[in-house]
């Protein structure tokens, strides 16, 4: 467990609204992933933070943005929501070893775009 | 471009059968194997990994077989019990890197 906590857990949103997602940690982890879960699809890297304000864009970051002000707070943000976006969300994070790339989920982010 | 091909995409399997799930990997700079074990409603979690310098790791009742020159490696779990039932995904990564490619995953139901 590496003190992972996402919000909102669960969210119904309108298409073409802004929505951001929260994941906070507590382990002081260096390295902080944003991936989504779709059926077929498997786990895809959206962003990934390597420190704050340093961010990277992963496999699927178009029509995401993220931020990282604080080492223990990693936001995503969908500027305009649309129905593709509808998946589960999840953070992980990386301790600043990353000898054997253990990494560690949060319980993830259910959003629903209608 | 999928980097890390996974199969079945589902598995049904008695209680005490042998689950296997078998992945393929293009990038020969790969050289770490890990599985991830998911429950519903929850985040993955690591379960077991190897490095490509032996064929074969054990962990209790969960052991990755490797194949370097097919580039193949693969999860077996042993007497299998029906809270085994989750969705597995392998990955791979270049080690000391700090990102994983995941596999499609493999939904495992053990019926009893």
């Amino acid at each position: 467990d590496a003190g992972i906590t996402q919000s909102p857990r669960h969210k119904v949103t309108e298409t073409g609204t802004p929505v951001t997602l929260r994941c906070h940690q507590t382990e002081n982890h260096r390295y902080m992933y944003w991936y989504r879960q779709d059926p077929g699809h498997g786990l895809r890297l959206i962003h990934y933070s390597y420190g704050v304000k340093d961010t990277d864009k992963g496999e699927v970051s178009d029509g995401y943005s993220v931020s990282r002000s604080k080492t223990e707070d990693f936001l995503l943000t969908l500027e305009s929501a649309t129905s593709s976006q509808t998946s589960v969300y999840f953070c992980a994070t990386l301790p600043r070893s990353s000898s054997g790339n253990t990494i560690y989920f949060g319980e993830g982010s259910w959003l629903t775009v209608v | 471009q999928q980097q890390v091909k996974q199969s079945p995409q589902s598995l049904i399997v008695q209680k005490g059968g042998i689950p296997i799930i078998n992945c393929a990997y293009e990038n020969t700079a790969f050289d770490y194997f890990p599985w991830y074990q998911q429950f519903p409603g929850k985040g993955p979690a690591l379960l077991i990994a190897i490095r490509p310098d032996v064929s074969e790791k054990k962990e209790g009742r969960f052991t990755i077989s490797f194949n370097k020159s097919a580039k193949q490696f693969s999860l077996h779990i042993m007497d299998s019990q029906p809270g085994d039932s989750a969705t597995y995904f392998c990955a791979a990564s270049i080690f000391g890197n700090e990102k994983l490619t995941f596999g499609t995953g493999t939904r495992l139901t053990i019926i009893p």
